[in-house]
């Protein structure tokens, strides 16, 4: 099992231009979630999504967008990117119903740059 | 007061060290707590869940005090491998969304 990917690994932007990040996991996990992480903020969840078909804002979701139009992918949108928006995202997964569903499990990760 | 606070660090311990962690969160509705271990430019990784009871795992103990509203860490015999940023994250209440700690950086040497 891959667990969850992401891709791409790295990415530079300019100001204004778009991208979609791909979060792709093979567990058959219910949850899953965007996060971004910059220094010394800690992780902020962006958006997250509790099955195929349904998403909901996080702590942090202007200036993005998700899908999750298949169980196994959650894809997260930038569509005009911000200076303010470069830093590393993860995406993650967890089980539902089940004791220990709030545990997530991520993926490696994007680094993003927005110049 | 934030609602999940770690000491940053860093702690630097010689190898075979015993060092612990705490962390303290306010939501005192929270009912799941988990240590995740972050090396550097990596993704979190979960170290551990902290049951009520507490729980070790090899060289790991991770503690809950409800009362007083922390969960700790205790890492024994430190190995080099154990250099890494620990974070404490706790579910904010009867949702699924985990509150992240900042991290307490541990550097174990030779």
């Amino acid at each position: 099992n891959a667990g969850v990917t992401q891709t791409p690994k790295f990415r530079v932007l300019k100001t204004g231009q778009s991208m979609t990040l791909l979060c792709a996991q093979d567990m058959n996990h219910e949850y899953m979630y965007w996060y971004r992480q910059d220094p010394g903020m800690g992780l902020r969840l962006i958006h997250y999504s509790v099955g195929e078909g349904t998403t909901a804002k996080g702590e942090v979701p202007d200036g993005y967008n998700v899908s999750r139009l298949k169980k196994q992918n959650f894809l997260l949108g930038l569509e005009s990117a911000a200076p303010s928006q470069t830093s590393v995202y993860f995406c993650a997964s967890s089980r539902a119903r089940a004791v220990t569903s709030y545990e997530q499990y991520f993926g490696p990760g994007t680094r993003l740059t927005v110049t | 007061r934030k609602e999940v606070e770690q000491d940053p660090g860093p702690f630097n311990v010689p190898e075979g060290a015993t060092v612990a962690f705490n962390c303290t969160y306010s939501n005192s509705a929270s009912q799941s707590f988990f240590w995740y271990r972050q090396d550097c430019r990596k993704e979190p990784k979960l170290l551990m869940s902290v049951y009520s009871s507490g729980n070790e795992d090899g060289r790991f103990t991770a503690q809950l005090n409800r009362a007083s509203q922390y969960i700790s860490l205790l890492i024994r015999d430190s190995k080099l491998s154990d250099s890494a940023t620990y974070l404490c994250v706790v579910n904010a209440g009867n949702n699924r969304k985990l509150i992240w700690g900042l991290g307490t950086s541990l550097g174990v040497n030779p």
